[in-house]
């Protein structure tokens, strides 16, 4: 146990379907992020927030929606995916999320998406 | 940008020491990283080194970074069948790209009895 907790750990959906990814954080941190792992391809970075404001948006669809309550949630909200979008989705945590010392990530253990 | 790269996949034999090796482009790139992730897990800090240092040793883990030629590595002595799992490379450049961390692809480390 991380200390970083996602659900659910997988989930399987349609196309057309509507759901959620949550993440939550007993840590105290301050950044919360979203990363996809594809198979044998680099870890991308898709959302970060800091002190519950979004800092980071790397040109993912709008079919992907983050939300961030307060500093220990953080959803992924999922909407008119395409088989593509099947990945293990990571969320991690930090504290700091600034420029200074080493930023060190904590990950949940991810949630398995498959998109029919 | 930074780019991190990795090889895909090592294969050693129990007790040997096994070698992981990353290389990256950005040499403004302040903290590098070392995370293992195990089957079905997400990543878990091994290790950092700060970029003014050139060896960090931590019981049967050794970073080594090479700054001139961007390399870093990871040497794991005594590999046991327990550290089978993906190893990924990352870094950190504080003055550019916001100073988030970017991923290599990762290695997977088999260990055979």
């Amino acid at each position: 146990e991380t200390g970083v907790t996602q659900t659910p750990r997988h989930l399987v959906m349609g196309m057309t379907n509507k759901k959620s990814l949550k993440c939550e954080q007993h840590l105290g941190h301050n950044a919360m992020y979203w990363y996809k792992q594809s198979a044998k391809k680099p870890l991308e970075l898709m959302f970060v927030y800091s002190l519950e404001e979004r800092v980071e948006n790397n040109s993912v669809p709008s079919r992907f929606s983050p939300e961030c309550p307060n500093s220990s949630h953080l959803f992924l909200h999922l909407h008119t995916l395409q088989p593509e979008d099947s990945a293990l989705y990571l969320c991690a945590s930090s504290q700091g999320g600034g420029l200074a010392g080493a930023n060190v990530l904590t990950f949940g253990a991810g949630s398995r998406l498959t998109v029919l | 940008g930074e780019d991190v790269e990795q090889s895909l996949f090592l294969s050693v034999r129990e007790g040997d020491s096994s070698v992981i090796n990353c290389t990256y482009t950005d040499s403004s790139s302040t903290y590098l990283y070392w995370y293992k992730q195990e089957p079905g897990a997400g990543l878990q800090l091994l290790t950092y080194i700060f970029s003014n240092m050139d060896m960090k040793q931590d019981q049967r883990l050794t970073v080594l970074l090479n700054k001139k030629d961007k390399h870093l590595s990871l040497r794991i002595a005594d590999t046991q069948t327990g550290d089978s799992a993906i190893y990924f490379c990352a870094a950190r450049a504080i003055y550019n790209q916001g100073g988030k961390l970017i991923f290599g692809q990762g290695t997977e480390l088999s260990v055979k009895p």
